[in-house]
């Protein structure tokens, strides 16, 4: 079946340090989606991706998507200790009436 | 504005209990989604809804029901509850297909089944 494979499944850094999560999908996608869920909370929306490699920007944090709408990224620059949680991507498969499929998220721990 | 609002927050049942997660939405959405999370899975898709009356199955809907009587509620329920079924339930709605606009989440049922 469809999938959307997301990398590293956890990450430890120290504050200051950049981080990256990567996410993969075995089919072209209409739009991927990045979520953050913070330690005992819901996921949050962050930003959605929908053309041929998009790149967003919010604060320190910079959105990708590949050029074949398979691949997505998301850099944080200089790690907060408020940027603990979570983050999960999300594709909308091209042609699919259906629904989003998630990655399984990568957890980031920042030490201060 | 409540958003999502999901109850109870924390349950326990045991083996072969029943019971039914209540999703509320003011955002006059018209879809409405039930996911499971559990640790290193992360958010799988249980069932979902169009529009009020309307529900449709998802990655993993063996051992649920939904129902969409009304267009702000989307409730789950468990007829037999067992142990596979512990886990973080979250509702999340959304007014426009998933390809168009985003998830708000409600803040999740923690449910135990011993």
């Amino acid at each position: 079946g469809q999938q959307v494979m997301q990398i590293p499944q956890y990450q430890h850094v120290q504050e200051g340090e950049d981080f990256t999560t990567y996410c993969n999908s075995s089919t072209t996608l209409s739009n991927i989606q990045w979520y953050k869920q913070r330690p005992g909370g819901h996921p949050v929306f962050l930003i959605q991706l929908v053309k041929s490699g998009e790149v967003k920007k919010q604060k320190r944090l910079t959105f990708q998507f590949g050029e074949a709408k398979k691949n997505s990224s998301l850099h944080i620059t200089a790690t907060q200790t408020t940027d603990v949680g979570t983050y999960f991507c999300a594709g909308l498969p091209r042609g699919s009436q259906g629904n989003l499929i998630f990655g399984k998220g990568t957890k980031l721990s920042v030490k201060p | 504005n409540a958003g999502v609002t999901q109850t109870p927050k924390f349950r326990v049942l045991k083996t072969g209990q029943s019971m039914t997660l209540l999703c509320a939405q003011d955002m006059n959405h018209e879809y409405m989604y039930w996911y499971r999370q559990d640790p290193g899975m992360g958010l799988r898709l249980i069932h979902y809804s169009v529009g009020e009356g309307t529900t449709a199955k998802g990655e993993v809907p063996d051992g649920y029901n939904v129902s969409r009587l009304k267009k702000q509620n989307f409730l789950l329920g468990l007829e037999s509850a067992a142990p596979s079924q512990t886990s973080v339930y979250f509702c999340a709605s959304s007014y426009q297909g998933q390809g168009a606009i985003t998830l708000h989440f409600g803040n999740g049922t923690r449910l135990t089944v011993t």
